[in-house]
């Protein structure tokens, strides 16, 4: 089926672990997002790309990284989490010319 | 501010009209959108509005732009028990950053039977 597919869809780490939160889609979209949702605080953007081998910072960056090494992938890694990265993360995305975005399912991330 | 702002909680009667308002920050933005959140489920686009409509309507929804105040609102005709769920505004920014869609903090939206 077409869409965007996150994995996994929930995830229990230790503080100082390293991960990465997949993220793919099979509809040829440029553009790529990942978000993070906090109760009471809406989605915030934490990194984009407009297109393989171009990203950048969205308003919430530090302790994340991305890589957009295929126009299908865009990884969000996390080199040594915190509990403060305790949230549930939305990947997104959206081709030129389309008005809105397509959204994953989510994955759920706790931080103990 | 960078603030996209909402109000958090609104409860309706099924078969009553919802408005769910927000208020965003760019003059410039170029889109604005509704999107719904089902419990445990991602975001689904709802509708959008380009910046230089004023109205749109689609079946039971029906947006309003007022850029004078950045002002948009969503309206639910005949409110069901199934239209429940968290909604967010969120505005498309201009510039080098045309990717930067930024959201609302959401309305929970609660239907009384």
């Amino acid at each position: 089926n077409a869409g965007v597919t996150q994995t996994p869809k929930f995830q229990v780490l230790k503080t100082g672990q390293s991960m990465t939160l997949q993220c793919a889609q099979d509809m040829n979209h440029e553009y790529m997002s990942w978000y993070r949702q906090d109760p009471g605080m809406g989605l915030r953007l934490i990194h984009y790309s407009v297109g393989a081998g171009i990203t950048d910072q969205g308003e919430v960056p530090n302790g994340y990284n991305v890589s957009r090494s295929t126009t299908e992938d865009f990884p969000l890694r996390l080199l040594s989490a915190a509990p403060s990265q305790t949230s549930v993360y939305f990947c997104a995305s959206r081709n030129q010319g389309v008005y809105g975005y397509t959204f994953g399912s989510g994955t759920r991330l706790t931080v103990v | 501010g960078e603030d996209v702002e909402q109000s958090l909680f609104l409860s309706v009667r099924e078969g009553d009209s919802s408005v769910i308002n927000c208020t965003y920050t760019d003059s410039s933005s170029t889109y604005l959108y509704w999107y719904k959140q089902e419990p445990g489920a991602g975001l689904q686009l709802l509708t959008y509005i380009f910046s230089n409509m004023d109205m749109k309507q689609d079946q039971r929804l029906t947006v309003l732009l007022n850029k004078k105040d950045k002002h948009l609102s969503l309206r639910i005709a005949d409110t069901q028990t199934g239209d429940s769920a968290i909604y967010f505004c969120a505005e498309r920014r201009p510039g080098g950053a045309t990717n930067k869609l930024i959201f609302g903090t959401g309305t929970l939206l609660a239907v009384q039977p």
